[in-house]
């Protein structure tokens, strides 16, 4: 069966401290692993696609990277704002259209 | 870019009356949209897959007869939840693939959230 675990389920930092997130999937074929951040009763907001081991993106304070068996989300002197929940999801090869499945997400808070 | 917009923001309806939540791709196309809900610290669960000019297809365990789906153009698709009882009270978000992407990524609405009395 698919599955998407996340760890550790909530985070704590003072601003300025470096961090990472998991994720840890097992997929008879991975087609694509999304990262997004969902703040407070909003909708999940996209962060990065990757799609083979070895893989990494960028964007500001954020890193991703990808091995066959995990994601790691890397969060570099973390601001604020960068409170949220980061939620990892993986689409496979196989399954119907589209189907992202998602882990249960890691709760940020940064504290000034 | 690829906005996702939905309507109403949140809702709030007596048990045994239907509601309608909107789902629109603003700057671009999408054949393909999808339907999930969320449940308070939980994660997002697919409830169905919208295709444009075609059936929706639902996940295991969802009443297609309950939660009706339309597809009626390339930017909308619509969510009816008919009877809607205590129960059916969650977070509902759609999701948008843009036709002209190379990739499978899906953006999401803000999400509406619905109380039933």
């Amino acid at each position: 069966e698919d599955q998407v675990t996340q760890s550790p389920e909530a985070l704590r930092l003072q601003e300025g401290e470096s961090s990472s997130l998991n994720c840890s999937y097992t997929v008879s074929g991975l087609r694509g692993l999304f990262w997004y951040r969902q703040d407070p009763g909003k909708g999940p907001e996209f962060l990065f696609t990757l799609y083979s081991a070895g893989e990494e993106k960028e964007k500001e304070r954020l890193k991703a990277t990808l091995t066959k068996k995990e994601s790691f989300l890397h969060i570099t002197a973390p601001k604020p704002e960068d409170s949220a929940t980061y939620l990892c999801a993986v689409q496979a090869y196989g399954g119907s259209q589209g189907n992202l499945i998602f882990g249960k997400g890691t709760k940020l808070s940064v504290k000034p | 870019g690829a906005v996702v917009s939905q309507h109403p923001s949140w809702v709030i309806c007596k048990s045994g009356t239907s509601v309608k939540i909107e789902c629109r791709s603003l700057d671009f196309q999408a054949t393909t949209m999808f339907w999930y809900r969320q449940f308070p610290k939980q994660s997002l669960m697919l409830m169905a897959t919208s295709n444009e000019g075609s059936k929706a297809t639902y996940e295991q365990g969802v009443e297609k007869d309950k939660f009706l789906i339309n597809h009626a153009s390339l930017t909308l698709s619509t969510l009816t939840v008919t009877s809607a009882h205590p129960e059916d009270s969650s977070f509902y978000i759609c999701s948008a693939r843009p036709d002209a992407a190379s990739t499978d990524t899906q953006y999401f609405g803000p999400g509406t959230r619905l109380t039933v009395l």
